[in-house]
């Protein structure tokens, strides 16, 4: 069955540089969540989109921004990167049902280093 | 705000014994639970969700967990572990309402296998 697919996998970029992930949900999933694990830590939620509308905003830094697009898939724009920034980046998708009848699934990250 | 703990950071089980996990939540109304398994560098998976009705749920890989209101936990179990089950276990907690809102993890257990 198709899952979540994120790119690139990994991602090696210098401080104040820009990245861009990507995020393809499962086909017919409309929910797509942003959440970034740093090294050792549990997954910090970012941020939530449902019918290409942000709907939930976690602890996301004002440098990120993120959006949803016609076809569903999402994009994490990270602008000027710290450091801090280094993290497995993952995406979660479910369908229109809402968390009670849709489980998220998982896409297996994106690995980003700051260097 | 909704949060979850995990009084555990490392388990250590031998083969074929008995787990148990435990998870605290602290939330005002009935929550929605979630326990999930991540293996090294590996997208999270959900082993089980609690939302409403019984409060002993079944999962994946033979896992369950019991809802006990009493005392906010929600802990994990399976009655005879494999090697396989080494991983990081996360207890989860929705942020809101439930449809598009995000997780809350809590800090992680690592299950660690003997012989």
């Amino acid at each position: 069955a198709a899952g979540v697919i994120q790119s690139p996998r990994h991602l090696i970029k210098e401080k104040r540089e820009t990245a861009t992930l990507k995020c393809y949900p499962i086909p017919r999933h409309d929910t797509v969540y942003w959440y970034q694990q740093g090294p050792g830590q549990d997954p910090q939620f970012l941020i939530s989109f449902y019918e290409k509308m942000q709907s939930d905003k976690g602890s996301i830094p004002d440098r990120f921004s993120a959006q949803q697009f016609s076809d569903y898939h999402s994009e994490l724009n990270m602008s000027s990167l710290e450091l801090g920034d280094s993290a497995l980046y993952f995406c979660a998708s479910s369908g229109r049902q809402g968390i009670e009848n849709s489980p998220l699934h998982f896409g297996n990250g994106t690995r980003l280093t700051v260097t | 705000a909704q949060s979850v703990t995990q009084p555990d950071i490392h388990i250590t089980v031998s083969e074929g014994a008995s787990l148990e996990l435990r998870c605290n939540y602290s939330y005002g109304a009935t929550p929605y639970l979630f326990w999930y398994v991540q293996s090294p560098g590996q997208g999270l998976q959900l082993l089980l969700k609690y939302f409403s009705g019984d409060t002993l749920v079944q999962g994946i890989k033979g896992f369950e967990a019991e809802f006990k209101r009493s005392q906010s936990s929600f802990n994990l179990r399976k009655p005879s572990v494999h090697w396989s089950d080494a991983a990081e276990y996360f207890c989860a907690v929705v942020r809101g309402g439930g449809g598009a809102d995000g997780l809350t993890f809590g800090k992680g257990t690592h299950l660690i296998i003997q012989p």
